[in-house]
């Protein structure tokens, strides 16, 4: 079955700074890749997608690119702010109607002030 | 427009019990998803339903657990017997068409 991949584990940055995670997934045959970001205490909530028929996709300050060469696809955030600090997962799923999704192990992002 | 409703929030019981979870689709939607989230294995697909016929159950971690959907706004994931490594959050998730899964609250489950 599908695995993926997700670095770093944790991740701290400075506030205006950027964060970058990245994931790998394994089966080729994967083709939709959404981001979910997880405060403390609360469910998964999408934040971004990207679909295989594209490499980049933008909404403000959030931006995901996609290698399907090379198999991974990364979140980048610019300009940090503090509200940013949450866990982030990434997941990979075989079809474009996003069923089965497979997740990473997850980021814990620290912005600080 | 309500979201996808998950009961009880949390959940505390002796090892042993019988536990039920239940989940409230958003409307309209037609895919239902189970997950487990516990620190060392993340979030995990137990199962998932579309129109109410289950897909795959291959995550389902053993005979103990079982989800039903009696109709096609609802479901429950219910264990028996409860065991202490059951616990964990549980969510469920729903959609519809090509629109991407969207989670409820969860069930934060502890078993002693």
């Amino acid at each position: 079955g599908e695995n993926v991949e997700q670095h770093p584990s944790t991740l701290s940055v400075q506030e205006g700074d950027s964060a970058v995670i990245k994931c790998t997934y394994s089966d080729s045959a994967s083709n939709y890749f959404p981001w979910y970001k997880q405060e403390l205490g609360k469910r998964p909530q999408l934040i971004i997608d990207i679909r295989s028929n594209v490499g980049e996709k933008k909404d403000q300050r959030i931006a995901v690119t996609l290698n399907k060469t090379a198999k991974h696809f990364s979140l980048h955030i610019t300009e940090t702010q503090p509200e940013d600090s949450a866990v982030y997962f990434c997941a990979a799923s075989k079809n474009n109607a996003g069923n089965m999704l497979t997740f990473g192990g997850g980021t814990r992002l620290m912005v600080k002030p | 427009d309500a979201g996808v409703i998950q009961s009880p929030r949390h959940e505390v019981t002796e090892m042993g019990q019988e536990v039920t979870l239940r989940c409230k689709l958003i409307s309209g939607h037609n895919s239902l998803f189970w997950y487990r989230q516990t620190m060392m294995r993340g979030l995990e697909l137990l199962i998932y339903f579309n129109n109410n016929v289950p897909i795959d159950d291959s995550g389902m971690p053993e005979d103990r657990f079982s989800a039903k959907m009696p109709n096609a706004s609802f479901s429950t994931l219910k264990i028996q017997p409860s065991e202490p490594r059951d616990s964990a959050v549980y969510f469920c998730a729903s959609r519809v068409g090509n629109q991407p899964q969207h989670f409820g609250d969860g069930t934060r489950l502890s078993i002693l």
